[in-house]
């Protein structure tokens, strides 16, 4: 799981409530980013940051919020917005690419699930 | 939405055998990777493939890519039961963007 941490490790949440899903990374990577993973699917990208302070949204964004305040550190807060959040989180970073081709390392990740 | 697509969606086969699975993807791309996934894991980093590459070895990976029909292959040769994992394509497009793009899997189940 290289130099990326993931917290915890399964999460319960009560439908209406916010739960912040916690990646740290020591790789000194620039880019971070965020993956919902579904039984039997494929990743699908919720938000990513190349740089500190800033982000963008994915393919799924609606109903989660990021922060990018360190370079370190790229939180995910699933808000009572998001109607089905029961799934696997995964968090990756990557330097950021200039004409080289770079691969991610990924995170361990959360399993979240609503009860 | 996904661009990559592998095929087979699942693929079980004996110890020993050569494993073969199949990316497909929709846009121009920088490079492809290919991951693998644990059940229940991270995924981790197999091999990169860039866009003007046509083969690539790694060990009993081989990987190639065919921009003009905007597919690639993975060959895992003498599997093991250790290889039984979930197996995914990633590409990354040419526009600057730094998202990748992942395929739905293919799992592999090898058997002793």
């Amino acid at each position: 799981d290289g130099g990326i941490t993931q917290s915890p490790k399964y999460l319960f949440r009560k439908e209406g409530q916010n739960v912040t899903l916690s990646c740290e990374q020591n790789l000194n990577h620039d880019a971070m980013y965020w993956y919902r993973q579904d039984p039997g699917q494929g990743l699908r990208l919720i938000y990513y940051s190349q740089i500190v302070n800033d982000f963008q949204k994915g393919d799924i964004a609606e109903g989660y919020s990021v922060s990018r305040e360190k370079k370190e550190s790229f939180p995910l807060t699933v808000t009572s917005a998001q109607k089905n959040p029961t799934a696997f989180y995964l968090c990756a970073s990557s330097i950021v690419p200039s004409t080289l081709a770079n691969e991610q390392f990924f995170g361990p990740g959360t399993r979240l699930t609503v009860l | 939405s996904q661009q990559g697509e592998e095929d087979p969606q699942a693929l079980s086969i004996q110890e020993g055998e050569n494993a073969t699975m199949n990316c497909s993807y929709k846009t121009s791309i920088n490079n492809l990777q290919w991951y693998r996934q644990n059940s229940g894991r991270g995924l981790v980093h197999l091999i990169l493939i860039r866009s003007n590459e046509r083969e690539k070895h790694s060990g009993r990976l081989r990987v190639t890519l065919d921009t003009s029909k905007k597919s690639s292959s993975l060959l895992i040769t003498a599997s093991r039961a250790a290889d039984t994992a979930s197996y995914f394509c990633a590409t990354r497009r040419t526009s600057g963007t730094y998202k990748y793009i992942f395929g739905t899997g293919t799992r592999l189940k090898v058997l002793a």
